[in-house]
């Protein structure tokens, strides 16, 4: 069964410094990758997706993301954080079939 | 842009009361989900169709029941709403398999 783990909870960033947030997956053959964000009483929004190729994707609002099949990562990363990149991001695994697995969500703060 | 709608942003329910949650999409997608979103937890599938009139359990479908009568169309229902069903409901709709999943705004759902 594939399955999501978002290591951290909760990470306080302040503006204008660098973001990592970590994902791991398991999942027996090749993945599609997923990263979404929620904005507060929002739904998810797609921020950026892995099916094949590079593995460093691009996405939208600057962030962007590399598939690492040896450490069964997809760690999403931002260089410079903005007060409105504060939310709740996702991971999430799916493959050939119609499902996806998302991990508990790290909450990202960021300060002043 | 694909737009998904759910009926209702918030709702308050009896507990025992038949409840009907609505998603529409407006990109002729084959494939519908339904998820809950609880703290902690991420995002668990209910119940997920693939075609009309076609239904699949997810991880949670204990106390729910779907229906889709047409392609944009799908329902969750609740038979006999309990207190532990208080969550936030997600529908979301994607094109064939592996394909990115897109979500509707979320149905705060509380049962007393």
């Amino acid at each position: 069964a594939q399955s999501v783990t978002q290591p951290d909870i909760h990470i306080t960033v302040s503006e204008g410094a660098s973001l990592e947030l970590r994902c791991n997956y398991s999942y027996g053959a090749t993945p599609y990758l997923f990263w979404y964000v929620q904005s507060p009483g929002q739904g998810l929004q797609l921020l950026l997706k892995y099916f094949s190729g590079d593995t460093l994707v691009q996405g939208i609002k600057g962030f962007e993301a590399e598939f690492k099949r040896s450490q069964s990562s997809f760690n999403l990363r931002k260089p410079s954080v903005h007060w409105s990149d504060a939310a709740e991001y996702f991971c999430a695994v799916g493959g050939d079939d119609y499902k996806l697995s998302f991990g508990a969500g790290t909450t990202v703060t960021v300060r002043a | 842009d694909v737009k998904v709608t759910q009926s209702s942003r918030y709702l308050v329910k009896r507990t025992g009361e038949k409840v009907f949650l609505e998603c529409v999409q407006d990109m002729d997608h084959e494939n519908m989900f339904w998820y809950r979103q609880d703290p902690g937890l991420g995002l668990r599938l209910i119940y997920f169709s693939y075609d009309v009139k076609m239904k699949e359990k997810g991880d949670i479908p204990e106390g729910y029941s779907v229906s889709r009568e047409k392609k944009e169309r799908f329902s969750l229902i609740l038979e006999s709403a309990s207190t532990n069903q208080t969550s936030m409901y997600l529908c979301a709709s994607s094109p064939p398999m592996g394909e990115t999943q897109y979500f509707g705004p979320g149905t705060r759902l509380l049962v007393l």
